[in-house]
Formats: structure tokens, sequence, C-alpha cells
């Protein structure tokens, strides 16, 4: 398809770890990302891989790719309250704009 | 540092009636972004300007949308007239040279809600 595709929901307990996957679509992407949205705000960059790497690990977050699926996934560790928010995976082909998928909505449980 | 400001934060028209959003980018961005962001949406880029330049305006519904950027800082958003369809939140964003690394700084966003 031609979308960037995520699960829209996923629901965890404290503590737990959440992993968000995404589907992207042009592997002419040099750089994939991850953005947070929290209620009535704007995107926040969280963290982005460069498309020859495999795995990248910023604190509480990892982020795995795997570019002949095309897929995607950002896992983080220690889940909080304070990550609920929606995250969307985004992919930036070769010559054109950033493309975003529809978001999944975390939903972190005490 | 002031992060990327949007106003009016709100906005509810009637249909049909003209609107216009505002966006002060973070100081010494050159690159700047509005995208519209439907309910259950990832945002989509309606155009991007480098300083005073929309260099992609390809998504633009040209027959209602325009936009500015005079002097290459602040921007606006205008839809004339408005339609139902247009309710949205319409985000900004600046970059400092819009390269595919360059990090994206998002506004809050503006909601429309058109009657």
């Amino acid at each position: 398809g031609e979308d960037v595709e995520q699960s829209l929901f996923l629901s965890v307990r404290e503590g737990d770890s959440s992993v968000i996957n995404c589907t992207y679509t042009d592997s002419s992407s040099t750089y994939l990302y991850w953005y947070k949205q929290e209620p009535g705000a704007g995107l926040q960059l969280l963290t982005y891989i460069f498309s020859n790497m495999d795995m990248k690990q910023d604190q509480r977050l990892t982020v795995l790719l795997n570019k002949k699926d095309k897929h995607l996934s950002l896992r983080i560790a220690d889940t909080q309250t304070g990550d609920s928010a929606i995250y969307f995976c985004a992919e930036s082909p070769f010559d054109n704009d950033m493309r975003f998928g529809a978001g999944t909505r975390l939903t972190v449980k005490p | 540092e002031a992060g990327v400001v949007q106003s009016p934060r709100y906005k509810i028209i009637e249909k049909k009636q003209p609107v216009a959003f505002w966006c002060n980018p973070i100081s010494g961005h050159n690159t700047l972004y509005w995208y519209l962001q439907n309910l259950g949406q990832g945002p989509e880029l309606l155009i991007r300007y480098e300083n005073e330049e929309a260099v992609d305006d390809s998504q633009l519904p040209k027959d209602r949308f325009s936009a500015e950027r005079l002097k290459g800082v602040d921007s606006t958003l205008k839809i004339q007239p408005a339609e139902l369809g247009d309710s949205a939140v319409y985000l900004c964003a600046s970059s400092l040279s819009g390269g595919a690394v360059d990090t994206q700084y998002f506004g809050p966003g503006t909601r429309l809600t058109v009657l």
C-alpha cells in the first residue's frame, strides 16, 4: 500500500515494556522517525534511525529497523504513565517530503 | 528559547467564512512547514518554505487555501471560503535547513472547527 501503517491502540501496565510497530512504504527513505504527541500539543521528535542501521538505543528507547520488510519498531522500557501519548512513525523518502503514519495511541495503566 | 508559536489555538467559524492562522517559527530557522492533521491521522504536508520561497506547495488546495511568508520569518495560512471538511488541526513546524535529518520542531497547532 501507499500508507505508512501503524496499529491504532496499545495498552500496557506501568513498568512493562511497550512495543509500537510500523510498516513504511519507500525503501529510498534515508531516515525514519518516531514522534510523540501529547494531548493539545504539537509533535515532539523522540528519536530517528539512519537506514543503514539495524538498531539504535537511547536511554529507555530502542528502535529496530528491518529494511527488507520495511518494518520499524519502537520499544519503550519501564513504561511510565507519562509515556501515555500518540506515537507517530514517519519516513523521509529521497527527494520527497516526510510521510507520517496515523499514530498509535499508547495507554499506560497504573 | 521560545518554541514555534501559533495563534489562535482554537477557531470556530461558519462555513463560507474566511479564516487565517499565524505561525512564528523558532528564531534562525530557515525552513517552515504547514501541516494538516485530521482527527485520528498523522500530519500531512500542505506547504514548505525555504526562507520566503514556497518550495513545495503541491498538496495545498489552491482554490481556497493560500499562504505567505513575507520576509522569511512569520507565516500565515488562509482559507477562503472555509468548508465543513476543513475542520482539523493546522500545525506549523520549523527547522534549520530542511534536510532529511534536520529536526522539525512543531507548534501546538490551531484547531479549526467549521460549522
